[in-house]
């Protein structure tokens, strides 16, 4: 079945300090890949998404890409912000096969000041 | 473009008890899914519904149903209400469904006493 793995958090940096959250993913076929981002107290916001290999999405200041062969999909951004503070999801749909997303476990982001 | 609204945003209720949540699409949407969200098991795919059809269903009991009205909007039950139903249940709308990015409502707060 389709699954998707997320590096654990949380994850605590400091204002302007590089961000890597990794994601690698279980489907078979081709799927398309997005990353969510939660504020606490709100529902899901899509950050950005990556329909085929080696596709990059960015938002932001956020990117991540599309990696067929390492099955990966690592968010990075180059500066973050205490604003980034939140929880991010990696989540997969398998083209052609309905619209159900399957999540990681979210990572939760702390940037401190 | 107003957002995906849910209703209502915190509900308590009693072991047995049943509970209806609603969810108004982004105008336009034509489908709209479900999502069970808890600490233990993260983000969960419920169901789907698609032109008042449900067209995908995630691997929860029969307790758990829904509809979809002819404007899109949509409505979720649970019957017999357990503890370990409490959760942030999360509604998501696109256009037509498949690989097109979801949008999430801020989701309702249910706890079961």
């Amino acid at each position: 079945g389709n699954s998707v793995t997320q590096m654990e958090g949380p994850v605590t940096l400091s204002e302007e300090a590089f961000l890597t959250i990794n994601c690698t993913y279980t489907a078979t076929g081709y799927p398309s890949l997005f990353w969510y981002v939660q504020y606490p107290g709100e529902g899901l916001q899509l950050l950005l998404k990556a329909t085929k290999a080696d596709d990059k999405g960015s938002n932001k200041g956020f990117e991540a890409t599309y990696r067929k062969e390492t099955t990966s999909f690592h968010l990075e951004k180059g500066s973050v912000q205490v604003s980034d503070s939140a929880v991010y999801f990696c989540a997969l749909i398998r083209n052609n096969a309905g619209n159900m997303l399957t999540f990681g476990g979210g990572t939760r982001l702390m940037v401190k000041p | 473009k107003a957002g995906v609204t849910q209703t209502p945003r915190y509900l308590i209720k009693t072991r047995g008890q049943q509970v209806t949540l609603s969810c108004s699409p982004i105008s336009g949407h034509r489908s709209v899914s479900w999502y069970q969200q808890t600490p233990g098991q993260g983000l969960q795919f419920l169901f789907e519904y698609f032109s008042e059809t449900q067209r995908n269903k995630g691997n929860f009991p029969g307790r758990f149903s829904g509809r979809q009205f002819s404007n899109s909007r949509s409505e979720m039950n649970v019957s017999t209400l357990e503890l370990g139903d409490s959760a942030l249940y999360l509604c998501a709308s696109s256009l037509v469904g498949g690989a097109d990015t979801q949008y999430f409502g801020p989701g309702t707060r249910l706890t079961v006493l």
